[in-house]
């Protein structure tokens, strides 16, 4: 079984600060672990997923996630937020493991709103 | 555009309806995935196939249903509408059926609104 736990709902930050979104994990498998955005009205995009070769991933848009296996956390950060950062953002589990295909988990979501 | 395509954008329909929608995956992907995001119970895995076989099930209900068929496009049939199956559907689609890195490709999705 697996699950995801987005720890806020909603994170609102002023345009040109530090972004920080939180998300632990359970998982009974070796999991992989993807971060999506999704913009009103749009489908859900790909920021970056955590491949095992390096704890620190860095994806599109300035964004970066670091996997901590002790705490089973993949926080995103994003160093200076931009206006076009607002957006839905989801947090996703999928388990390694040939029986339990491919299927994705998705955590409850962090809205993100920036301020100008 | 991640090259999934999905038909209808919106449909609106009454209860007890039945509806069709259409998914055509990436082109040389294998594997496709339908998920329904509601605001009550987010975003959730309904069910896999891959290379026309049912792969993986999960949150579906018994009134929905759905194939892949040759040509690798998929339909999800939803029967007997009731109105919280309001929602939008996504498609999404991956090379392989499982494989720890395997990313998948979302569609626009289908927002279905029953009256």
């Amino acid at each position: 079984a697996q699950s995801v736990t987005q720890l806020d709902s909603h994170v609102s930050v002023s345009e040109g600060t530090p972004v920080l979104l939180r998300c632990n994990y359970s998982s009974s498998y070796s999991p992989s672990l993807f971060w999506y955005v999704q913009h009103p009205n749009k489908g859900l995009q790909l920021l970056l997923k955590y491949t095992s070769a390096a704890t620190l991933v860095k994806g599109i848009n300035g964004f970066e996630a670091e996997f901590k296996k002790s705490e089973t956390s993949f926080h995103l950060t994003k160093p200076s937020a931009h206006m076009s950062d607002a957006a839905e953002y989801f947090c996703v589990v999928s388990a390694r493991s040939e029986a339990a295909g491919n299927k994705l988990t998705f955590g409850g979501g962090t809205r993100v709103l920036v301020k100008p | 555009d991640s090259g999934v395509t999905q038909t209808p954008k919106h449909l609106i329909t009454a209860t007890g309806q039945r509806v069709t929608l259409r998914c055509s995956p990436r082109s040389g992907d294998l594997s496709v995935y339908w998920y329904q995001q509601s605001l009550d119970q987010g975003l959730q895995f309904l069910i896999q196939y891959y290379n026309g076989e049912e792969r993986a099930k999960g949150n579906i209900l018994e009134r929905f249903s759905a194939q892949q068929f040759p040509d690798l496009h998929s339909e999800l049939n939803l029967s007997s509408l009731e109105l919280g199956d309001s929602a939008l559907y996504f498609c999404a689609s991956s090379v392989e059926p499982w494989g720890g890195f395997n990313e998948q490709f979302f569609g626009p999705g289908t927002r279905l609104t029953v009256l």
